[in-house]
């Protein structure tokens, strides 16, 4: 098993430009979540999806951040317009079920100047 | 809502002794997992360990093992024989055992930065 995959590993772009951050889970898992890692606020959730239908997207910072999963094996996050304080590493982790551990990707470390 | 709170930001251990890291919780719920994760420097994160708030029995895995203390909300991870690669950010954290609804997300504490010194 591949295990969680992202893309790309590493961006880096300018203020007012488009992100996507892309994530295929381990198939099968059923949970997708999108998290955001800051040193000054820890790891946070962002959205995340059952079934790839978006359950609690209270997470979100603001309209500029837009989350969807077309399908089981899929994800993407986007940022439109970036800022500097978007900057961050961004995890797409997924589960099999309500019983189980998370298993996270590698992260997308952004960096938008 | 719940919270988890890692009240030692920098910890630092000789290699092969031992180190307990800290975590309190709280939380009003009487079911929940507990977890602590690894992130090393390649920022992956990886699961050390996990707890069930009904086990009264403390999870223990090879090295790792954790001081679960349910009525306090604390859970705390104790590394045996500290090894070089044991050298990362932990963190603590907590979910909910729900059986439907919108939650299931992990809440994660501030980390701890463990050094291993040869």
């Amino acid at each position: 098993d591949a295990g969680v995959i992202q893309s790309p590993r590493h961006e880096v772009t300018e203020m007012g430009q488009e992100v996507t951050l892309r994530c295929k889970p381990i198939s099968g898992h059923d949970y997708l979540f999108w998290y955001r890692q800051t040193m000054m606020r820890g790891l946070e959730l962002l959205i995340y999806f059952n079934n790839n239908v978006p359950i609690d997207d209270s997470g979100m910072p603001e309209d500029r951040f837009s989350a969807k999963m077309p399908n089981a094996s899929f994800s993407t996050l986007k940022i439109q317009p970036s800022e500097p304080r978007d900057s961050a590493v961004y995890f797409c982790a997924s589960r099999p079920g309500l019983l189980y551990e998370q298993y996270f990707g590698p992260g997308t470390r952004l960096t938008v100047t | 809502a719940q919270t988890v709170t890692q009240s030692q930001p920098e910890m630092s251990v000789q290699e092969a002794e031992t180190v307990t890291l800290s975590c309190t919780y709280d939380t009003s719920e009487s079911d929940y997992y507990l977890f602590w994760y690894k992130q090393p420097p390649s920022r992956q994160m990886i699961l050390v360990i996990r707890q069930e708030a009904y086990k009264q029995q403390n999870a223990t895995e090879n090295r790792f093992s954790v001081n679960f203390q349910k009525a306090a909300k604390s859970f705390s991870l104790k590394i045996s024989d500290s090894q070089l690669g044991d050298a990362a950010m932990y963190f603590c954290a907590y979910r909910r055992m729900n059986y439907g609804g919108s939650q299931g997300n992990l809440i994660f504490g501030k980390g701890t930065k463990l050094s291993v010194k040869p």
